[in-house]
């Protein structure tokens, strides 16, 4: 059972707008979120996370947002730029243990 | 180097060979995981150690086996695998308490054939 979900497997934005990338998930015992950027031919990076205290988390362009009734989250990334242009992965912890990954979100940020 | 480092890149194997996957992580990170990526799936974890000890498994074939002789070093032995197997394997390390969850490494390109 996939606890981690991100239903859009494809996103395509133009430069400058804002992207928004969503993910849910189904375990309501998940305290912490992580954002992250993959490019190809490359693993992984850590993008931003928020802690399930808080409902919104911003660094410079990125911003994560926390829904806990909806077991919601999402990634807004504004403005969009072409360097964007990855697969966003969102993952999530309980107290501490194994991240759970959701299949991705491919961003397009179109010149 | 730095972070982690995983070898080969890119492995192409017929299904009666045995290969292995190399990871090596210079973070001075406690523990070290083993994840399949295939394509629409999510990150699969595979394998788990902390101080150099399995703590999980999960369910995975025995034709894949790993091996962590030491906190800086993982490996992946790979014995008689299927087409299906095909996938990205990545390897990851962090730390307890670490706020930025895992570093991956690049990961190796596996093709059954």
């Amino acid at each position: 059972d996939q606890q981690v979900k991100q239903n859009s497997p494809s996103l395509s934005v133009q430069e400058g707008r804002i992207s928004i990338l969503n993910c849910d998930y189904t375990n309501s015992m998940f305290d912490y979120f992580l954002w992250y950027k993959k490019y190809p031919a490359e693993g992984p990076t850590f993008l931003i996370s928020i802690s399930s205290i808080k409902d919104k988390n911003e660094d410079g362009r990125f911003t994560v947002f926390l829904n806990k009734s909806a077991k919601h989250l999402s990634l807004h990334i504004v403005p969009s730029q072409p360097g964007d242009s990855a697969v966003y992965f969102c993952a999530a912890s309980a107290f501490g243990n194994q991240f759970y990954f959701g299949t991705g979100t491919s961003l397009t940020v179109i010149p | 180097e730095t972070g982690v480092t995983q070898t080969p890149r890119h492995l192409v194997m017929g299904m009666t060979n045995k290969k292995s996957l190399k990871c090596e992580q210079h973070l001075g990170h406690n523990a070290m995981y083993w994840y399949k990526q295939s394509a629409k799936k999510p990150l699969e974890l595979m394998f788990v150690y902390s101080l150099e000890e399995r703590v999980e498994n999960n369910s995975v074939p025995s034709r894949f086996s790993p091996e962590c002789p030491n906190s800086s070093h993982l490996f992946l032995h790979l014995h008689t695998l299927q087409p299906e197997d095909s996938a990205l394997y990545l390897c990851a390390s962090s730390q307890d308490g670490d706020p930025y969850g895992y570093t991956f490494g690049s990961g190796t390109r596996l093709t059954v054939v």
